[in-house]
C-alpha cells in the first residue's frame, strides 16, 4: 500500500482529455516535486512530467502536469491509442526519507 | 549515447545473496546520483534506493523494506553502481533497474533506464 493514491485504472476514447490523480500529504507531495512516467508493458517506464509540470525534450504538449496542496494530477488530451499504457506518480517522501512510486494507473484507451 | 546496463540477476535460493551491477557510459558518472528501482512481476514500480555523487557525499536512502538487508556503492573508476543483496526474501523477486537523471542546471536533460535485470527468490 503506497502513500501515494492514484486510481487503478483510467479510461477514455481517441481525442478526449483524461487525468490521472495522486493522493498524498504534506510529507510528500505537499512539500517536493511530483514526477510522472508511463510504462508500456515489458519496457522501462519512461518520463513524461518533472518538476510537476515541465516535460523532458520530446514529450508531446498532449502531457501536462500540475500540482495542488497534497494532490497532483497528469492531464493527456488528444487520447491517442498508443497513450495505453500505466501511469505512475513518483515524489520524495520526508516520512520515509525516500522517494516513493504511486500504485500505478492503467489508462486503457477504448 | 547514455547507456546503463544491468548484470548479475538469476535465481536465489531464500536467505541467500545476490550483487548486481550497474555499467553506465555516455555521461560522467562520477558526477551523478544514481538509484535503484524494482519491478515484482505484475506489480507495480518500486523506489529501492539511491546513492548521491561523492562530491555531495555519497549518501545512501533506502526504501524501508530493504534497508539493512541491501547495501548500495558505486565505483567511479569503473563507472559502476551495485546493489548487494543479502538476505533474500521471495518478496524481493523482480525486475531490477538502475536509473540516473542529467541535469543542465535546472532542466532535466536525460533520464535514463536500464533493460533491467530479473532476481528471482524461490527454493
Amino acid at each position: 500500500q503506497s502513500v501515494l493514491t492514484q486510481p487503478p485504472s483510467a479510461s477514455g476514447t481517441p481525442g478526449q482529455r483524461v487525468t490521472i490523480s495522486c493522493s498524498g500529504s504534506s510529507s510528500n507531495i505537499g512539500s517536493h516535486y511530483v514526477y510522472w512516467y508511463h510504462q508500456l508493458p515489458g519496457t522501462a517506464p519512461k518520463l513524461l512530467i518533472y518538476k510537476n509540470n515541465q516535460r523532458p525534450s520530446g514529450v508531446p504538449d498532449r502531457f501536462s502536469g500540475s500540482k495542488s496542496g497534497t494532490s497532483a494530477s497528469l492531464a493527456i488530451s488528444g487520447l491517442r491509442s498508443e497513450d495505453e499504457a500505466n501511469y505512475y506518480c513518483l515524489v520524495w517522501d520526508d516520512s520515509l526519507s525516500g522517494r516513493v512510486f504511486g500504485g500505478g494507473t492503467k489508462l486503457t484507451v477504448l | 549515447e547514455v547507456q546503463l546496463v544491468e548484470s548479475g540477476g538469476g535465481l536465489v535460493q531464500p536467505g541467500g545473496s545476490l550483487r548486481l551491477s550497474c555499467a553506465a557510459s555516455g555521461f560522467t558518472f562520477s558526477s551523478v546520483y544514481m538509484r535503484w528501482v524494482r519491478q515484482a512481476p505484475g506489480k507495480g514500480l518500486e523506489w529501492v534506493g539511491r546513492i548521491k555523487s561523492k562530491a555531495d557525499g555519497e549518501t545512501i536512502d533506502y526504501a524501508v523494506p530493504v534497508k539493512a538487508r541491501f547495501t548500495i556503492s558505486r565505483d567511479d573508476s569503473k563507472n559502476t553502481l551495485y546493489l548487494q543483496m543479502n538476505d533474500l526474501k521471495t518478496e524481493d523477486t523482480a525486475m531490477y533497474y538502475c536509473t540516473t537523471s542529467l541535469w543542465s542546471g535546472e532542466i532535466l536533460k536525460v533520464d535514463q533506464w536500464g533493460q533491467g535485470t530479473l532476481v528471482t527468490v524461490s527454493s
